[in-house]
């Protein structure tokens, strides 16, 4: 069993619709990430979930929303798509993070979902 | 945010070790230091993590120097599947964020 999925590996879709990324993990996991990777390679965060709680929002268009109806389900849902949408986005999961409770805290990511908007 | 620079690439022949650099002059004393690598058309993975102490596991070894100002991560004999993006990464104990840099395109020669 693939430990993060996330659907539709592939995504082609015009400017302005409005479309959904969606992530499960079954690592038993409390947060839960997005991460947007451009043309350019570089990785960003967008945003994290701890326990179905919002806890980074990076500085992104509120055009794009996450969703975390339980904690091992984290969905990306974007409107009014625009050209600059285009690249690969990542959802991953971690254990929660505790001050003095490090232990590294590796962060397991999916396969990624390759949006084009056209 | 603390901010790490490695170099944009870096070549190696099969079977032969591979040192690749990292520095975080401007890391804190609370920063772990990460790295991982992504393999073409693929999520990000882990591959080794330190604090202070060098660190070794069954992927590679990470060397960290004694002022913290800088790491390597040592593959000891690198494979045609070593071909990836290394990425070294700080994240301040007790956060959530996970800071990418622009990495280091490893290619390995047969």
């Amino acid at each position: 069993d693939t430990a993060v999925s996330q659907t539709p590996k592939y995504l082609v879709t015009q400017m302005g619709n409005d479309k959904s990324i969606k992530c499960e993990q079954n690592l038993g996991h409390d947060t839960m990430y997005w991460y947007k990777q451009d043309s350019k390679k570089f990785l960003k965060i967008m945003f994290s979930y701890n326990n179905k709680e919002l806890i980074i929002n990076e500085t992104v268009p509120n055009r794009f929303s996450p969703k975390s109806p339980d904690k091992a389900h984290l969905n990306l849902h974007i409107n009014s798509l625009e050209l600059g949408d285009s690249a690969v986005y990542f959802c991953a999961s971690s254990q929660a993070v505790g001050v003095g409770t490090d232990s590294g805290n590796t962060i397991y990511f999916g396969e990624g979902s390759w949006l084009t908007v056209v | 945010d603390a901010k790490t620079t490695q170099p944009n690439s870096m070549e190696s022949n099969e079977e032969e070790p591979v040192h690749l650099p990292c520095n975080h002059s401007t890391i804190s004393g609370t920063d772990y230091i990460h790295w991982y690598r992504q393999l073409p058309s693929q999520g990000p993975e882990y591959v080794i993590h330190g604090l202070t102490s060098n660190v070794n596991n069954r992927m590679a070894s990470l060397a960290i120097a004694e002022d913290r100002k800088s790491s390597t991560l040592i593959l000891h004999r690198a494979t045609l599947r070593d071909a990836a993006v290394y990425y070294c990464i700080l994240r301040a104990s007790g956060t959530y964020k996970y800071i990418f840099g622009t990495g280091t395109r490893l290619k390995v020669l047969a």
